[in-house]
């Protein structure tokens, strides 16, 4: 059980467009989902975290206007990078926590802005 | 604010040597500790976790961690590691307030068959 997918696996975008990556969690109901960042070599960088119905809770220094998150539901929460840059080239991963400690994580979204 | 560090940045072993990876943390309060890996290509998957209780736990393929409170430590070990161990494997601090985890560096294991 506790199954996280997300979609995209990989995307290949034009600077400037839009990007929206969805994480799904299939088998619970996700209270709690996350976002984050993993540069090349690097650990993860949390993002942002979101609670199904409320908005999003951004960590320092990232965008909230550049990356728009959704959590409309239990099961599903959806990234949008806007306008991207190739600076914003990276993998993103998200996971989902069912009122507990512990995060399921997704199999990570791969942009590559050119 | 919680800290995690990962003294190892990249290990290489040759198979069924012992393995430590060292895991320090920083943080006020109750800590939830985990080890997590991720194999190239493949997303991240939980290897052991310690809320509370036996501070030695044991996790799937043998790997196991020991929290040692006085020391802010939740190291990984496995006594013989194998070429299919090579991957990234992180540390993890999660805060008792509900799930927030602060990740470590990393550690990139290598095994050599």
């Amino acid at each position: 059980g506790a199954v996280v997918s997300q979609h995209p696996s990989r995307v290949i975008c034009k600077s400037g467009t839009s990007v929206k990556i969805e994480c799904r969690s299939l088998d619970f109901q996700a209270t709690t989902m996350f976002w984050y960042r993993q540069f090349p070599k690097q650990s993860l960088m949390l993002m942002a975290t979101s609670n199904e119905g409320s908005k999003a809770t951004y960590e320092q220094g990232v965008e909230k206007d550049k990356f728009l998150i959704n959590h409309a539901s239990l099961t599903l929460s959806t990234l949008t990078v806007t306008s991207a840059h190739p600076e914003d080239s990276s993998f993103y991963i998200c996971s989902a926590s069912s009122q507990g400690y512990e995060q399921y994580f997704g199999p990570g979204t791969r942009l590559t802005v050119t | 604010a919680q800290s995690v560090s990962q003294h190892n940045h990249h290990v290489i072993l040759s198979e069924a040597a012992s393995l430590e990876l060292g895991c320090n943390y920083s943080y006020g309060g109750t800590v939830n500790l985990f080890w997590y890996v991720q194999y190239p290509g493949q997303h991240l998957q939980l290897l052991l976790k310690y809320f509370s209780g036996d501070p030695l736990v044991k996790g799937i393929k043998g790997f196991e961690a020991e929290f040692i409170k006085s020391k802010f430590s939740f190291n990984l070990r496995k006594p013989s590691v194998q070429w299919s161990d090579t991957a990234e494997y992180f540390c993890a601090v999660g805060n008792n307030a509900g799930n927030m985890l602060t990740f470590g560096g990393g550690t990139r294991l290598m095994v050599k068959p």
